[in-house]
């Protein structure tokens, strides 16, 4: 099974500034298939991200994501209040076993 | 619009099963893959396993092919997730979500969620 670890746990900034998200694979991912979600409490998870790098409908160009093999990260630009969330990173490389990572709090601090 | 719209809580005891619904709004599954995911209080997401509307193929997370189905209707426009032989352990919410295939693996649209309790 292909293990997902997120960096940083918990990561504190302002509206405004920069959020930078970690993802690594313990094995390459083939085509990079990466996938980023948002989760806010009591709602579903979000799409915003897949194929590493592809933004998904409706999602603004503040969200980008960047990686390649086992390393991958997601940059939001200009926080909003409305990005506070967790985030969440998942891999589909191997489509008989789909894995997520542990999050990434984004907090406002 | 596609949604996805799941059936409402369950409170079950321990050893027994539940049964959840997730029908399909404004599309067909039929081309699509339909996934389960839970979430357990405060923890991170877990794939149980996807089912072909088309034809009725599933797979199954290797620690959940014991006690899971997963099935669809004849309509192809609902899924259910079965899980029987309930632990405390159990105790999540299930979400079901849905891709274009099992390798385009990545969850859009996702379903409202169905608030498992399990208990003695």
């Amino acid at each position: 099974e292909i293990v997902l670890t997120q960096s940083p746990g918990t990561l504190s900034l302002s509206p405004g500034e920069r959020a930078t998200l970690s993802c690594r694979a313990s094995q390459s991912l083939s085509s990079n298939y990466l996938a980023w979600y948002q989760q806010k409490p009591g709602q579903a998870p979000r799409l915003l991200i897949y194929d590493a790098s592809t933004r998904a409908t409706g999602i603004p160009d503040r969200f980008s994501g960047i990686g390649s093999g086992t390393d991958f990260t997601l940059t939001i630009t200009r926080l909003e209040p409305d990005d506070f969330a967790v985030y969440y990173c998942q891999q589909y490389g191997n489509s008989l076993s789909y894995t997520f990572g542990q999050g990434t709090n984004l907090e406002i601090k | 619009q596609m949604q996805l719209v799941q059936s409402g809580a369950e409170v079950k005891k321990t050893g027994s099963s539940v049964k959840i619904s997730c029908k399909a709004s404004g599309y067909s599954l039929t081309y699509r893959y339909l996934h389960w995911v839970r979430q357990a209080p405060g923890q991170t997401l877990e794939w149980m396993g996807w089912i072909t509307p088309f034809n009725g193929n599933t797979y199954y997370a290797q620690k959940l092919q014991d006690r899971l189905t997963i099935t669809r209707d004849r309509s192809m426009r609902a899924a259910y997730m079965e899980l029987s032989s309930l632990r405390s352990e159990d105790t999540a919410i299930y979400y079901c979500a849905s891709s274009y295939s099992s390798s385009s693996g990545w969850f859009d649209p996702w379903g409202q969620g169905t608030l498992v309790t399990v208990s003695s």
